[in-house]
């Protein structure tokens, strides 16, 4: 159980496009919702948390119109890079969280190519 | 937000055991203590948590001292597809969003 989902596992764009990654739970209702981004060699990065019904909080530096989060659903969180620039290639995950459990369960992630 | 500090590497031989203690000197009174595993290419893996005292569960155990400001994790008998990055990562865990992950330490198993 608590299983998460990204598509695509990988993507290549060219600069100037806008890319769309989905993140899933696919057998439990997820409340809350985060985003991560990981460079070559680095830890996770927190990107923003996003609350189901509710807008995005993002991080500090995380450019909100750049880094669009949709959390329409209980199981259904997507990002969408908007004008994606070669230096926002990396590895992007999301997480999912029950409410009142403690445990983030991690998608597979998305490899991000911008060339 | 609490900071952490973790050795940046490690070496090991199969069938030892291995510690990894994760520094976290400003741990807040909310703060928990989770443990993540990550393979090249993949989301990382939750291994365990906890608050104080100690944790056990069927893949390690996690030692938390009763100032709470450092934390080590134990695998017992590593193998060698143990070898991975791990994460200490403290955070309050309810609403409170600000997870900060510690740089990680790059485990490696040897034959």
């Amino acid at each position: 159980g608590a299983v998460v989902s990204q598509h695509p596992s990988w993507v290549i764009c060219k600069s100037g496009t806008s890319v769309k990654i989905e993140c899933r739970s696919l057998d439990f209702q997820a409340t809350t919702m985060f985003w991560y981004r990981q460079f070559p060699k680095q830890s996770l990065m927190l990107m923003a948390t996003s609350n189901e019904g509710s807008k995005a909080t993002y991080e500090q530096g995380v450019e909100k119109d750049k880094f669009l989060i949709n959390h329409a659903s209980l199981t259904l969180s997507t990002l969408t890079v908007t004008s994606a620039h070669p230096e926002d290639s990396s590895f992007y995950i999301c997480s999912a969280r029950i409410r009142d459990f403690y445990e983030q369960y991690f998608g597979p992630g998305t490899r991000l190519t911008v060339t | 937000l609490a900071k952490t500090t973790q050795p940046i590497s490690m070496d090991s031989y199969e069938g030892q055991e291995v510690n990894i203690t994760c520094s976290h000197n400003n741990i807040a009174t909310n703060d928990y203590i989770t443990w993540y595993q990550q393979f090249p290419s993949q989301g990382p893996r939750f291994i365990i948590q906890g608050y104080k005292t100690k944790v056990t569960n069927e893949v390690a155990s996690l030692f938390i001292p009763a100032d709470r400001k450092s934390s080590t994790l134990s695998l017992p008998r590593v193998s060698l597809s143990d070898t991975a990055v791990y994460y200490c990562l403290v955070g309050d865990n309810w609403d409170g969003q600000n997870f900060v992950f510690g740089p990680g330490t790059r485990l490696s198993v040897l034959p």
